[in-house]
């Protein structure tokens, strides 16, 4: 079974900090990473992605990716509380264009 | 429509009724996802439409679950004789395509709660 696992955390940062979140998945026919962030009672919404070994900028996030380790992560700089939300990794399995989701790591950022 | 809609946001049924639940794409989106989320947990795949080609139904958790789709525009997923372990809130995402490189876009859900 393709799996995307994810640590459930809570992650917790100062403001200001760095947020290094962390995903690795199963399948080495994945070919696109994706990051979601889900507020409490919300819906997931999309802020990354990446199909490319090596880093992706947008802002303060920042979105990694190594193949050969199977291996994708997310650094959010100067995180503020309202980052706190918990941020969903997914990628479809090789065989599939059907998003397999991580259970997610609950970020709070505290003042 | 400027996003996907789902209705309804709640529904409370009681155990071993049937259930509809309704989404609506955004206009010109060909794929469309259903998932599953059960409290604290993270999504669960249940079924995919893309375009007039065969849903994928790997995702369905037994025969009491259904969905269709009407071309590439609403869908709706049925659940007979509901169960406690149903409840969860539903998501539908809909996509522009169906390629490896989709973004999802969610809808605000349907809250089930079976008593």
């Amino acid at each position: 079974q393709k799996e995307v696992e994810q640590n459930s955390g809570p992650l917790s940062v100062p403001e200001g900090a760095i947020a290094s979140l962390n995903c690795t998945y199963s399948d080495r026919g994945s070919q696109s990473f994706f990051w979601y962030r889900q507020y409490s009672g919300k819906s997931p919404e999309l802020i990354m992605s990446i199909y490319s070994n090596g880093d992706k900028e947008d802002g303060r996030f920042t979105a990694q990716l190594n193949k050969a380790s199977q291996y994708v992560s997310l650094l959010i700089r100067d995180s503020q509380p309202s980052d706190s939300a918990t941020y969903l990794c997914a990628a479809p399995s090789g065989g599939s264009y059907i998003p397999t989701f991580g259970r997610g790591t609950s970020l709070i950022v505290h003042p | 429509g400027a996003g996907v809609s789902q209705s309804p946001s709640n529904k409370v049924t009681e155990k071993g009724k049937d259930v509809e639940l309704r989404c609506d794409p955004i206009s010109g989106h060909t794929a469309l996802y259903w998932y599953r989320q059960r409290l604290g947990q993270g999504l669960e795949f249940l079924i995919y439409f893309q375009g007039n080609s065969a849903p994928d139904k790997s995702g369905l958790p037994s025969d009491r679950f259904s969905a269709e789709r009407t071309g590439e525009s609403v869908s709706t997923l049925t659940i007979q004789r509901t169960q406690q372990e149903d409840s969860a809130v539903y998501l539908c995402a809909s996509s522009l395509g169906g390629g490896f490189n989709e973004k999802l876009f969610f809808g605000s859900g349907t809250q089930l709660s079976v008593l």
